[in-house]
């Protein structure tokens, strides 16, 4: 159980195109998503946090106009790279919890290799 | 958040066990200790958590230190798919509010076969 999908696995695209990034729960359902970047041989940094329903809360030096995050339902939430630049290029990640307590365990997707030529 | 410390890496041979440390002398009496490992070039994968008490699971057990300073994540029998970056972190309840996973360097594990 507890399997985040997320999608599309890869992506390469031209500099100035805007591409989105899907994650869901498949069998349960997620209080809350997060999303993380991770740039080769270093450790994942988490972007923003959102629940179902409200705006994402992002970390700081991250832009949010650059990285819309739409949250619709409890088991889909959206990350948008608008105008993507080379400088965007990366790993992204998100992950899903149930529940608000540091007792709950968080189930990650298996990314996004995302290439801005 | 409070920090942990782990080694950057280190080396096991197939089938034998393995036991991973991880430091954190600055924890709370409320934080958890979580365990996630992230094979190359996919998300993490969490392993195991828990707070004062030893705790087993299909994948590992976590040995935690009565004074909860240090915990060690050990794995049974460590076969070439154990080889990942394990990760160690600590996740605070306070009841309320959004708990984030900060990710560290973690340990880099390499399984000679």
């Amino acid at each position: 159980g507890a399997v985040v999908s997320q999608h599309p696995s890869r992506v390469i695209c031209k500099s100035g195109t805007s591409v989105k990034i899907e994650c869901r729960s498949l069998d349960f359902q997620a209080t809350t998503m997060f999303w993380y970047r991770q740039f080769p041989k270093q450790s994942l940094m988490l972007m923003a946090t959102s629940n179902e329903g409200s705006k994402a809360t992002y970390e700081q030096g991250v832009e949010k106009d650059k990285f819309l995050i739409n949250h619709a339902s409890l088991t889909l939430s959206t990350l948008t790279v608008t105008s993507a630049h080379p400088e965007d290029s990366s790993f992204y990640i998100c992950s899903a919890r149930v529940g608000f307590g540091g007792n709950q365990p968080q189930h990650f997707g298996d990314g996004t290799r995302l290439s801005i030529l | 958040d409070a920090k942990t410390t782990q080694p950057n890496s280190m080396e096991s041979n197939e089938e034998e066990p393995v036991h991973l440390p991880c430091n954190h002398s600055t924890i709370s009496g409320t934080d958890y200790i979580h365990w996630y490992r992230q094979l190359p070039s996919q998300g993490p994968e969490y392993v195991i958590h828990g707070l004062t008490s030893n705790v087993n699971n299909r994948m590992a057990s976590l040995a935690i230190a009565e004074d909860r300073k240090s915990s060690t994540l050990i794995l049974h029998r460590a076969t070439l798919r154990d080889a990942a970056v394990y990760y160690c972190i600590l996740l605070r309840n306070s009841g309320a509010g959004s708990y984030q996973l900060t990710f560290g360097k973690g340990t880099k594990l390499s399984v000679i076969p």
